[in-house]
């Protein structure tokens, strides 16, 4: 098992350029997650899946979008980036939504925009 | 809604002795709560969870002690070693209708364990 993967490790964005994160898991988890992590601060919940073609948003959701079309995937997209989404995002699943669920975390994205 | 929050951004220890890691909760309503380690350059990692029903408990060479009187909880880690240093996350549920009604996690800042040899 690969668990939770992420591609790419790393980008530098332009602003106003766009891009989508992907995140995978073989885990057959039903619920999936994308967080940022920015210097001094623990993870920040962007939006959230709970199954296929379902998505949600959490705490910090503007300038992001999210599609989960297949089970195993989960992207996420800037439509537009600006320099205050610079940070680094992590992917996460769990069986269910519950949080007495262990959320399995991919190994990040750095990005950067300029 | 739910927040949490490590009490130290730093904490510096000699190798082999206990480390003790603190963080503070603000809904009593809480019912669990989790701490993740994160090495640098990866994701956070599980490293034990907690239910409000217990004071305490411990895995391989962790404890997690909770207080609700006082809405604190603490991880110790027995004789640090060099592969604990990472940056600790103490993790409580994000109440629904805070934050857009996630049912995710509310992460804490992070106390980054430094050991000195």
């Amino acid at each position: 098992n690969a668990g939770v993967t992420q591609t790419p490790k790393f980008r530098v964005l332009k602003t106003g350029q766009s891009m989508t994160l992907l995140c995978a898991q073989d885990m057959n988890h039903e619920y999936m997650y994308w967080y940022r992590q920015d210097p001094g601060m623990g993870l920040r919940l962007i939006h959230y899946s709970v199954g296929e073609g379902t998505t949600a948003k959490g705490e910090v959701p503007d300038g992001y979008n999210v599609s989960r079309l297949k089970k195993q995937n989960f992207l996420l997209g800037l439509e537009s980036a600006a320099p205050s989404q610079t940070s680094v995002y992590f992917c996460a699943s769990s069986i269910r939504t519950s949080p007495r669920d262990t959320q399995y975390f991919g190994p990040g994205t750095r990005l950067t925009v300029l | 809604g739910e927040s949490v929050g490590l009490h130290l951004p730093t904490l510096s220890v000699q190798e082999g002795d206990n480390s003790i890691i603190n963080c503070a909760y603000s809904n009593s309503a809480s019912d669990y709560f989790i701490w993740y380690k994160q090495e640098s350059g990866k994701g956070p990692q599980f490293i034990i969870d907690i239910r409000s029903n217990m004071d305490k408990r411990q895995g391989q060479r962790v404890t997690v002690l909770l207080n609700k009187t006082v809405k604190h909880l603490s991880l110790q880690i027995a004789a640090t070693q060099p592969g604990d240093s990472a940056v600790y996350f103490c993790a409580g549920p994000q109440v629904r209708g805070s934050g857009g009604g996630a049912d995710g996690l509310t992460f804490g800042k992070g106390t980054h364990l430094i050991i000195q040899p």
